[in-house]
């Protein structure tokens, strides 16, 4: 099955700065590379994705970049403020009717 | 969001008592899924559906039951709750699995605590 990891675990900045979370996984076969955030106390919500035949995808200030033959993707945000603090998860996924896999998270924090 | 319901929303048991956390959707999605999320484990998958009688193991499946007569519940039994089942549980649905529709929309959770 599909092993996930992200880094770092925890990640502080300062409001206005840039963040990054990098997530690897193991499946080569992987496809569809989501992120979701989950604010405190609430329920986790899809914020980007991107597919295998995409490299980078942009939406405002985030953005997901893919590299496949390093089987690493990651969430880019910048101009950060206060409302970005959250936990942050990836979950890759493989092809067929498999389901996603999660990693355990990144918590940000952005302190103004 | 309101298309996503778990009930209840908090519930406080004993160890070796049975246990029905309820999930309602009403996107008629076909797949479902039911997590567990404990610190430092994140997002760990318990079961799944794919339609109505169709269920399938997660990551974490010991201990729980679930079943799905009807597309739009997926209900998760605990027959004998332990201690080590204190957790938040989120129910989530998506339309598909493959490429297109996956998105999964979670409920709001239920915070279970076994004594």
């Amino acid at each position: 099955g599909e092993n996930v990891e992200q880094h770092p675990s925890t990640l502080s900045v300062q409001e206005g700065d840039s963040a990054v979370i990098k997530c690897t996984y193991s499946d080569s076969a992987s496809n569809y590379f989501p992120w979701y955030k989950q604010e405190l106390g609430k329920r986790p919500q899809l914020i980007i994705d991107i597919r295998s035949n995409v490299g980078e995808k942009k939406d405002q200030r985030i953005a997901v970049t893919l590299n496949k033959t390093a089987k690493h993707f990651s969430l880019h945000i910048t101009e950060t403020q206060p409302e970005d603090s959250a936990v942050y998860f990836c979950a890759p996924k493989s092809t067929g009717n498999t389901p996603l896999v999660f990693g355990k998270g990144t918590r940000l924090s952005v302190i103004a | 969001d309101a298309g996503i319901t778990q009930s209840p929303r908090y519930k406080i048991t004993e160890t070796g008592r049975q246990v029905t956390l309820m999930c309602h959707q009403t996107w008629s999605h076909s797949y479902m899924f039911w997590y567990r999320q404990d610190l430092g484990h994140g997002l760990r998958l318990i079961y799944y559906s794919a339609a109505a009688d169709i269920t399938d193991k997660g990551e974490v499946p010991d201990g729980y039951v679930v079943s799905r007569s009807k597309t739009e519940n997926f209900p998760l039994t605990l027959e004998s709750a332990t201690r080590s089942q204190t957790s938040v549980y989120f129910c989530a649905s998506s339309e598909r699995l493959g490429l297109e529709g996956n998105e999964q929309f979670f409920g709001p959770g239920t915070r279970l605590t076994v004594l």
